[in-house]
């Protein structure tokens, strides 16, 4: 089974501009959720999507938004970028594991620099 | 307000001893709980995880350990080894959101030879 792809790996952007980020889970998981990566703040909760629905959502301005289609595959977009969004952004699918916790499957990421 | 806390920023272990990484949480409300490692340039890998009815979880190497009332885990990796040099975050969840998996700040391990 492929996992989960990420692109692009790397961009830099200016700040006031967008980015918009892609993932293509794992085939057959229909949870996609976001995470953002900063050093010494672990990795922040963005939004969790299924079946195309916005089922959770962490505490981030309105700025960052996302959108899953119906393949599953998820973008998310961060518009008017600011330097404090440099960062590396983690797409995950997830399955529930024997115990039934929710194990997240992460994607390599793709690390934003906005200067 | 961070609910995941792992208040060691890094750890220093000889090869062949054991590591021990700890977690603290605030929401009583958190039922399951899961430890990832991370190296540089990849993406968190799972490694194993613990339900709120147990306190006790083994997998090879890796144990991890959860005490309810003090609202405290840890994992344990013995014996450690040099490729096990990593960041090790502590994570969460609680009912009915069990897709919101929250995430502490990490603890980078190193291992040494």
């Amino acid at each position: 089974k492929a996992g989960v792809t990420q692109t692009p790996r790397y961009l830099i952007k200016t700040r006031g501009q967008q980015v918009t980020l892609s993932c293509s889970p794992i085939s057959g998981h229909r949870s996609v959720s976001w995470y953002q990566q900063t050093p010494g703040q672990g990795l922040q909760f963005l939004f969790e999507y299924f079946s195309e629905t916005q089922r959770n959502k962490g505490n981030f301005p309105g700025r960052f938004s996302g959108r899953q289609f119906s393949n599953s595959r998820s973008e998310m977009n961060v518009s008017t970028l600011e330097l404090g969004d440099s960062a590396l952004y983690l797409c995950a699918s997830s399955f529930r594991d024997e115990s039934g916790a929710n194990v997240l499957t992460f994607g390599a990421g793709s690390r934003l620099t906005v200067l | 307000d961070q609910q995941v806390k792992q208040n060691s920023p890094s750890l220093s272990v000889q090869e062949g001893r054991i590591s021990i990484l700890n977690c603290d949480y605030t929401n009583s409300m958190f039922d399951y709980f899961l430890w990832y490692k991370k190296y540089p340039a990849e993406g968190p890998t799972f490694l194993i995880s613990i339900s709120s009815i147990k306190d006790k979880n083994e997998d090879g190497r890796f144990t991890v350990f959860l005490n309810k009332s003090a609202k405290h885990l840890s994992l344990h990796i013995v014996p450690s080894q040099p490729g096990d040099s990593a960041v090790y975050f502590c994570a969460a969840s609680a009912y009915p959101s069990y897709d919101k998996v929250i995430f502490g700040p990490g603890t980078s391990l190193s291992v040494i030879p």
